[in-house]
C-alpha cells in the first residue's frame, strides 16, 4: 500500500484563484513528520514545511496554508491568492523515524500545479 | 552556507561506463542520502548514510556504491551504467536521521545511452 498518497496527479488554476493539494498518509508509528516540498521548473527541490505528529495546530505562512488532520490522515496543502510562480510540483513526505526501515523519507508521487495568468 | 551541492548537473554515459556523482555539505548533517527521481514515481531512497563510515542501502539500491569518508561529502559510484539508470539524481542531507529536515542539492541529470 502507498504510505503517501497525491491522488491529484495535476491541477491547473488561473491566477488569484485558491487552490488545494491533498495529502493522504500512512503510517502505524505514532511518532512521524510530514513535509511538503516544492520542485519549480527549473528542478530543484524546496523545502516548504516540516509537521511532527504531536501538532496540529494548522501553519500559515503568507499565502501558504496548511492543515493536518490526524483523524483523516490527511495533510493538505492550500495556496491563497495564486500566482504563476506557484507553478511546480509538490510533493508530499512522509518521515518514520522509529521505523527501522530505510525508507527514512517517503514521498508522494507529487502533484503538477498550473497557475495560468 | 552552500548547503548541499551536487557536481556535475548534466553528464551522458554510454552503456558500460562507470561514474561518481559527486554531494558534498557544508551544514555539519549527520546524515546524507541519495535519491533517484523518474517520472511518474516521486523520488526513490537509493542509499543512505548515518554518519562517517556508514551507510546503508535504501529502496533501489542496486548497480550504485557508496562510501562516506566525511561529514561532507557523499559520493554515488554508477560501476556499470545502463540505459535504466537514466534518471535525476538528487542529493540530500539533514541533521539527524527520520526527524531533521532533509535538504537537496540542485540535482545530477544522467542520461546513459
Amino acid at each position: 500500500a502507498q504510505k503517501v498518497t497525491q491522488a491529484q496527479t495535476e491541477i491547473s488554476v488561473v491566477e488569484k484563484e485558491d487552490v488545494t493539494l491533498d495529502c493522504v498518509y500512512e503510517t502505524r508509528d505514532t511518532t512521524y513528520y510530514l513535509f511538503w516540498y516544492k520542485q519549480p521548473p527549473s528542478g530543484e527541490l524546496v523545502f516548504l514545511i516540516r509537521r511532527n505528529s504531536f501538532d496540529e495546530q494548522n501553519e500559515i505562512s503568507g499565502r501558504y496554508s496548511w492543515n493536518f488532520q490526524k483523524s483523516t490522515s490527511s495533510f493538505n496543502f492550500t495556496i491563497t491568492a495564486s500566482q504563476v510562480v506557484d507553478s511546480a510540483v509538490y510533493f508530499c513526505a512522509l518521515s518514520e523515524p522509529s521505523s527501522g526501515s530505510a525508507r527514512q523519507l517517503t514521498f508522494g508521487s507529487g502533484t503538477q500545479l498550473t497557475v495560468l495568468p | 552556507n552552500a548547503g548541499v551541492t551536487q557536481t556535475p548537473k548534466f553528464q551522458v554515459l554510454k552503456t558500460g561506463q562507470s561514474m561518481t556523482l559527486q554531494c558534498a555539505q557544508d551544514m555539519n548533517h549527520e546524515y546524507m542520502s541519495w535519491y533517484r527521481q523518474d517520472p511518474g514515481m516521486g523520488l526513490r531512497l537509493i542509499h543512505y548514510s548515518v554518519g562517517a563510515g556508514i551507510t546503508d542501502q535504501g529502496e533501489v539500491p542496486n548497480g550504485y556504491n557508496v562510501s562516506r569518508s566525511t561529514t561532507e561529502d557523499f559520493p554515488l559510484r554508477l560501476l556499470s551504467a545502463a540505459p535504466s539508470q537514466t534518471s535525476v539524481y538528487f542529493c540530500a542531507s539533514s541533521y539527524r536521521q527520520g526527524i531533521g529536515t532533509q535538504y537537496f542539492g540542485p540535482g545530477t541529470r544522467l542520461l546513459v545511452l
